[in-house]
């Protein structure tokens, strides 16, 4: 069975980081690429971050690009998004999904997604 | 950017047919992925590649792409397929976009 568990949320102030986890179980995790996708309070779905299988390949939103950082370790099954200078407008659920495709760029579904961690920002 | 654009709601009394609608520039040339949410719930994958179906979702669930708007369609709408849905794209200059969301009221 495919399981994404996230962690790393919480409350944080404006300009602060936070470093989020993602530990995949249940398929071969260095075969896929992984995102990170977020849902603000009452809103829709954003894509935040992706990365291949390799980390080869990544890519950004416009809206996190140059404060978050995408990473995933191979050998530990796990995914990560590290996020600086956070905003109050970054405040969502943040979830880990998986791709059914190793490469980042492609036009491949997203078919297993986390229960998601909670990222408040606030002063 | 790559924008798809979806209606904030949609109402259907049960057993009829529920369309949501996708719009996007060109749509039919990208393949169209569509996702459930229910309340407190992570986002379910129910169709992919515009019309293919993951194991386990229901055949009343289908979906068409074609022009500038893709479908997604549910016939025989039950209680339990009340939630939010979304349409998806990938995008050479957007990367991974989603549409705003299409709440589904069940009558």
């Amino acid at each position: 069975e495919v399981q994404l568990v996230e962690s790393g949320g919480g409350l944080v102030q404006p300009g602060r980081s936070l470093r989020l986890s993602c530990a995949a179980s249940g398929f071969t995790f260095d075969d896929y690429a992984m995102h990170w996708v977020r849902q603000a309070p009452g809103k829709g779905l954003e894509w935040v971050s992706g990365i291949s299988w390799n980390s080869g390949s990544i890519g950004y939103a416009d809206s996190v690009k140059g404060r978050f950082t995408i990473s995933r370790d191979n050998a530990k099954n796990s995914l990560y998004l590290q996020m600086n200078s956070l905003r109050a407008e970054d405040t969502a659920l943040y979830y880990c999904a998986k791709d059914t495709a190793g490469r980042r760029s492609s036009s491949s579904p997203l078919d297993y997604w986390g229960q998601g961690t909670l990222v408040t920002v606030s002063s | 950017s790559y924008v798809l654009t979806q209606p904030p709601s949609v109402s259907v009394a049960p057993g009829q047919t529920a369309r949501i609608t996708c719009g996007g520039n060109n749509i039919g040339s990208k393949s169209v992925h569509w996702y459930q949410q229910k309340p407190g719930q992570a986002p379910v994958l129910v169709v992919y590649d515009d019309s293919d179906r993951p194991s386990g979702i229901p055949e009343r669930f289908s979906g068409s792409n074609s022009g500038n708007t893709a479908t997604l369609t549910i016939s025989r709408v039950e209680a339990g397929d009340e939630a939010d849905y979304y349409c998806q794209v990938w995008d050479s200059s957007s990367d991974q976009v989603f549409g705003g969301g299409t709440k589904l009221t069940v009558l």
